[in-house]
């Protein structure tokens, strides 16, 4: 079964700085990888999504990740944070197609510092 | 185009009661999905359904039920009402299953057990 590590429940950065938000995932088999951001009580928005060719992936907002298979990771980032990245963000992991779930992580709280 | 749509948005309920959130997506999408949000622990998937009249369980169904009647509509049934189940509902839907498809999610429905 696969799953999805993300390092730091809480990044703090200022602002103008870079973002990298860290995720893992666990899989056997290729995955199909995403990245949602949760504002302040709202529901998920997808930010970017990999799943064939491109290995750097450019999403909303200015974020980016790129999935690097020999470290089985998608790591988010974005050069310049801004007051307004401050949100929830969540790596997730699926497989194959049909009804294999969408696997979370716990996620990465992005607080960003005027 | 309202996308994803949840009721209510906020709710108290006592020990052992009962009650239905609501879930409408006006996308057309075949699969919909309901997850718990707990702090920390990112989204957990509770039911899911490929079409009108085709429902499964996800990780964590205990305490729930659904059903889906048509393909808009896809309510989550609590029938007695637990602590435990204090949490945040997110009812998603995508065109799809699994693979690289995007799930869109609705606004929420925070619930509170006392």
């Amino acid at each position: 079964a696969q799953s999805v590590t993300q390092l730091g429940s809480h990044v703090s950065v200022s602002e103008g700085a870079l973002v990298l938000l860290r995720c893992n995932y666990s899989s056997s088999v290729p995955p199909y990888l995403f990245w949602y951001v949760q504002y302040p009580n709202q529901g998920l928005q997808l930010l970017l999504k990999y799943t064939t060719g491109a290995t750097l992936v450019k999403g909303i907002n200015g974020f980016e990740a790129e999935f690097k298979k020999s470290e089985t990771s998608f790591h988010l980032t974005k050069p310049s944070a801004h007051m307004s990245d401050a949100a929830e963000y969540f790596c997730a992991v699926s497989v194959g197609s049909g009804n294999t779930p969408l696997v979370f992580g716990k996620g990465t709280r992005l607080s960003v510092i005027a | 185009n309202a996308g994803v749509t949840q009721t209510p948005k906020f709710r108290i309920l006592k020990i052992g009661q009962s009650m239905t959130l609501q879930c409408t997506q006006d996308m057309n999408h075949n699969y919909m999905y309901w997850y718990r949000q707990d702090p920390g622990m990112g989204l957990k998937l509770i039911y899911y359904s490929v079409g009108a009249g085709i429902t499964d369980k996800g990780e964590v169904p205990n305490g729930y039920n659904v059903s889906r009647s048509t393909t808009e509509d896809f309510p989550l049934r609590l029938e007695l009402a637990a602590p435990s189940q204090t949490s945040v509902y997110f009812c998603a839907s995508s065109s799809q299953g699994g693979g690289g498809e995007t799930q869109y999610f609705g606004p929420g429905t925070r619930l509170l057990v006392l």
